[in-house]
């Protein structure tokens, strides 16, 4: 079975341009988590999502960022207006429960230039 | 404010030898604690989880213990090979899905 995807691997924005950073979870996974993770350092959460509702966005650090789950499987992480603090990895992972081991994506890299 | 701090950033040990990784926490109250590993350029990867009424967890050569009164787990690996080395990951879970991460120690072992 496939793990957890995400897609592009790579992304190259210039300043002011919005990106959008796309997840596939695991099959039958209802949990789906996004995390901002800067070099060196831990995952910081994001959102989270159970299904297509999301539960919990307080780590989206400003209302440039969105994240939508339309029909409770494949996400995705919208940045507008993209700056150079936003360069990161961005890691999506997905769990068949609410807490509990979670299945982590390779991230995407965006580099904001 | 909620911190989470692992021991060091980088551990160096001899292949054979046992690695021992601490993670502390305060202002927080997780109901599991969960250790991942991550390798350059990837996701992390899950190893173990332990429950707040738990203190020890096993799994082949990896130990797990969890102090809920010292707001601590200690993460074990025994006889250490040199593809043991990586980044270690601890996280706090609350059963409400923010699970928060440290900043991780990467493990280097040296043949």
């Amino acid at each position: 079975g496939a793990g957890v995807s995400q897609s592009p691997r790579y992304k190259v924005a210039k300043r002011g341009q919005d990106v959008a950073l796309r997840c596939d979870p695991i099959s039958g996974h209802v949990s789906l988590f996004w995390y901002q993770q800067a070099l060196g350092q831990g995952p910081e959460f994001l959102t989270y999502f159970q299904n297509e509702a999301q539960l919990d966005k307080s780590g989206l650090p400003s209302d440039r960022f969105f994240a939508e789950r339309p029909e409770g499987s494949v996400s995705t992480l919208k940045i507008q207006r993209t700056q150079q603090e936003d360069s990161a990895v961005y890691l999506c992972a997905s769990s068949s429960g609410r807490s509990g081991e979670q299945y982590f994506g390779p991230g995407t890299r965006l580099t904001v230039t | 404010s909620q911190k989470i701090e692992q021991n060091s950033e980088a551990l160096n040990i001899q292949e054979g030898k046992t690695a021992t990784l601490t993670c502390n926490y305060t202002n927080y109250s997780p109901a599991y604690l969960q250790w991942y590993r991550q390798d350059p350029g990837r996701g992390p990867v899950f190893l173990l989880l332990i429950r707040e009424n738990e203190k020890e967890k096993r799994k082949e050569r990896l130990k797990v213990t969890f102090d809920t009164t010292l707001k601590q787990s200690l993460f074990h690996i025994t006889a250490s090979q040199p593809a043991d080395s990586a980044t270690y990951l601890c996280a706090l879970d609350s059963y409400l899905g923010d699970m928060r991460f440290g900043a991780g120690t990467r493990l280097t072992v040296k043949p």
